[in-house]
């Protein structure tokens, strides 16, 4: 079984600095990806950012990174220089590799942490 | 049409009503998912469609719920009796495989949004 915890409900921001959104996962695949999307109140899911576990280096896209810490099992999402349209709800997200046990069919998704970045 | 279309938007019904949701997936995605999203919570796997292999049905809360989809193209989910804590959004997405964890994203419908009063 795979487990997605996102401990933080809410986080403020000011703008322009950078947050940090936690993420842990647990999970018994020896590979798996890991996502982060954001969700904004219109409610459409918008990805962002994608780290495989075998991946030597943090991802990046732009303004987000993940800070991916394997032996912890931590799949933080690094903002930058927040802007105002930064604020929505974003989901840390896992999939497997076992097609046996299904966990390379879906998604499954942590609970969300609602950011709102102030002016 | 460009992305995944969901519709309707938003359903208002009684309980113990029957209503469909449907889903038209990106052309040329294999894969499908419906996923359940209560009010300030994560999303729920309900069942997942993969080309013309049997679905996946672990995540569908009870026999109320049924999806079906034909080959590669829209899919309906069906939730018969419904109940008040059946009010959620519905989400769809596709994906073009789903074989891998290192596959893309899957990509989102705006959901509907189901009210039962």
């Amino acid at each position: 079984a795979q487990k997605i915890t996102q401990t933080q409900p809410g986080m403020f921001v000011q703008e322009k600095e950078a947050v940090t959104l936690d993420c842990t996962y647990d999970t018994s695949d020896p590979s798996y990806g890991l996502f982060w999307y954001k969700q904004p109140s219109s409610g459409e899911m918008i990805f962002l950012i994608y780290q495989g576990s075998y991946d030597q280096q943090n991802a990046t896209e732009g303004r987000y990174s993940l800070n991916f810490q394997k032996a912890r099992k931590s799949a933080n999402l690094v903002i930058s220089a927040s802007q105002l349209g930064d604020s929505a709800m974003y989901f840390c997200a896992m999939r497997g590799t076992q097609i046996s046990s299904g966990s390379a069919r879906q998604l499954t998704f942590g609970s969300g942490t609602q950011l709102t970045v102030l002016p | 049409g460009a992305g995944v279309s969901q519709s309707p938007s938003n359903k208002v019904t009684e309980k113990g009503k029957d209503v469909e949701l449907r889903c038209d997936p990106i052309s040329g995605h294999t894969a499908l998912y419906w996923y359940r999203q209560r009010l300030g919570q994560g999303l729920e796997f309900l069942i997942y469609f993969q080309g013309n292999s049997a679905p996946d049905k672990s995540g569908l809360p009870s026999d109320r719920f049924s999806a079906e989809r034909t080959g590669e193209s829209v899919s309906t989910l069906t939730i018969q009796r419904t109940q008040q804590e059946d009010s959620a959004v519905y989400l769809c997405a596709s994906s073009p495989t789903t074989l891998a964890a290192n596959t893309g994203e899957l990509f989102f419908g705006e959901g509907s949004r189901l009210t039962v009063l």
